[in-house]
């Protein structure tokens, strides 16, 4: 398996543009994560699934964010309109909900808002 | 849960030597912890984990112990080498709602010195 995949890798917007994240999880797992990482806030989980299905998404900063899974392999991560805050390197992670809780993480997309 | 981080703690180590990573965690009713590390421009990496109903366990070159009682845990990395530089995690798991929930905290930034 090619582990998890996520596009772009790097994606530059003006502010007030849509930006779109991409995920390709692991085949076979069952829960997907978004993750946002920053120098000041670190690792912050936005929103889960399993089995395509949001569980809990109190993470999710704003109305301005929103993530879709509409199967099982992909998800979507919506920013729309964009902000300069919004700049930070953005992970997919995977698992599979019966284990242990393990996740394995996508290279991330680092978005940048100017 | 959360994790802040305005300046990423650090620990310089000599190269041979042993490293111990600590992390503090919040949830006591977490009941599995996972440590990550994470290279320049990717996304963590599993490196360990234990059980809440564990207080040691070994891997190769690594030890993860766990005190409940004072909801501590750590990482020992024996005869560090400079491909162990990195940022590490601890991630707190804990049953939310159909699935596992990984928060993590802050890090800790491992420089190894040739």
């Amino acid at each position: 398996d090619a582990g998890v995949i996520q596009s772009p890798r790097h994606e530059v917007t003006e502010m007030g543009q849509e930006v779109t994240l991409r995920c390709k999880p692991i085949s076979g797992h069952n829960s997907l994560f978004w993750y946002r990482q920053t120098m000041m806030r670190g690792l912050e989980l936005l929103i889960y699934f399993n089995n395509n299905v949001p569980i809990d998404d109190s993470g999710m900063p704003e109305d301005r964010f929103s993530a879709k899974m509409p199967n099982a392999s992909f998800s979507t991560l919506k920013i729309q309109p964009s902000e300069p805050r919004d700049s930070a390197v953005y992970f997919c992670a995977s698992s599979l909900a019966e284990g242990g809780g393990e996740a394995f993480f996508g290279q991330g997309t680092r978005l940048t808002v100017v | 849960g959360e994790s802040v981080g305005l300046h990423l703690p650090t620990l310089s180590v000599q190269e041979g030597d042993n490293s111990i990573i600590n992390c503090a965690y919040s949830n006591s009713a977490s009941d599995y912890f996972i440590w990550y590390k994470q290279e320049s421009g990717k996304g963590p990496q599993f490196i360990i984990d234990i059980r809440s109903n564990m207080d040691k366990r070994q891997g190769q070159r690594v030890t993860v112990l766990l005190n409940k009682t004072v909801k501590h845990l750590s990482l020992q990395i024996a005869a560090t080498q400079p491909g162990d530089s990195a940022v590490y995690f601890c991630a707190e798991c804990y049953y939310g709602g159909a699935t596992n929930k990984l928060i993590f905290g802050t890090g800790t930034l491992l420089a190894v010195q040739p």
